[in-house]
């Protein structure tokens, strides 16, 4: 089955920096790729998904780009503010089931 | 106006108990899912029912059982409680299979935590 790997598990940055998030894949048949953001108490909750039919996706401050070859894909957050402190997940999908990663713990420093 | 809802959202019970988590969803999606969240924040899917009929059934202790009386809802049972099955339980559901072109985004509930003691 999918494998999926996202690094790292912990991320801090200070206010108005970037922040990165990467994830690699296992199975190549995999062809959907969303982010989910978790904040304390609450159920996971889509914030960009990627097809991969496309190598980049944006939306205002986020971002996610795809390298199929490579099996890779990451969550770029630029200019972040302390409400983007949450749990990160990446996942992927072959259009059966998703494959979370692992999670990233982000910390925005105001 | 809560789409997907799950009661309780907390749990707190001996070892050896039995205990059911219900979950409601209110957006006319065909598939529902179960997934444990561990103490590492690790999410792993348990079941998915589509139109009722179970098609995800991981590798999880038959003391585990879902039940879906209709599309609407999918609830869970968990016989002879143990330590290791404290954990946050979260329902989501999707329009279609997990991941489909155009279908397959996945809406969670709140969660509920159980604790095992």
């Amino acid at each position: 089955g999918e494998n999926v790997e996202q690094h790292p598990s912990t991320l801090s940055v200070q206010e108005g920096d970037s922040a990165v998030i990467k994830c690699t894949y296992s199975d190549s048949a995999s062809n959907y790729f969303p982010w989910y953001k978790q904040e304390l108490g609450k159920g996971p909750q889509l914030i960009i998904d990627i097809r991969s039919n496309v190598g980049e996706k944006k939306d205002q401050r986020i971002a996610v780009t795809l390298n199929k070859t490579a099996k890779h894909f990451s969550l770029h957050i630029t200019e972040t503010q302390p409400e983007d402190s949450a749990v990160y997940f990446c996942a992927a999908s072959t259009g059966n089931q998703f494959y979370f990663g692992t999670g990233t713990s982000l910390t925005v420093i105001p | 106006d809560t789409a997907v809802s799950q009661t309780p959202k907390y749990l707190v019970t001996q070892m050896g108990n039995d205990k059911s988590i219900k979950c409601e969803q209110n957006l006319g999606h065909d598939t529902m899912y179960w997934y444990k969240q561990d103490s590492k924040k690790f999410l792993k899917i348990m079941f998915s029912y589509n139109n009722k009929e179970l098609i995800i059934n991981e590798t999880v202790p038959n003391r585990f059982s879902p039940k879906s009386p209709d599309k609407a809802h999918l609830n869970l049972h968990i016989n002879s409680l143990e330590l290791g099955d404290s954990a946050v339980y979260f329902c989501a559901s999707s329009q279609g299979l997990a991941g489909a072109w155009d279908s397959g985004e996945l809406f969670f509930g709140e969660g509920s935590r159980l604790t095992v003691l």
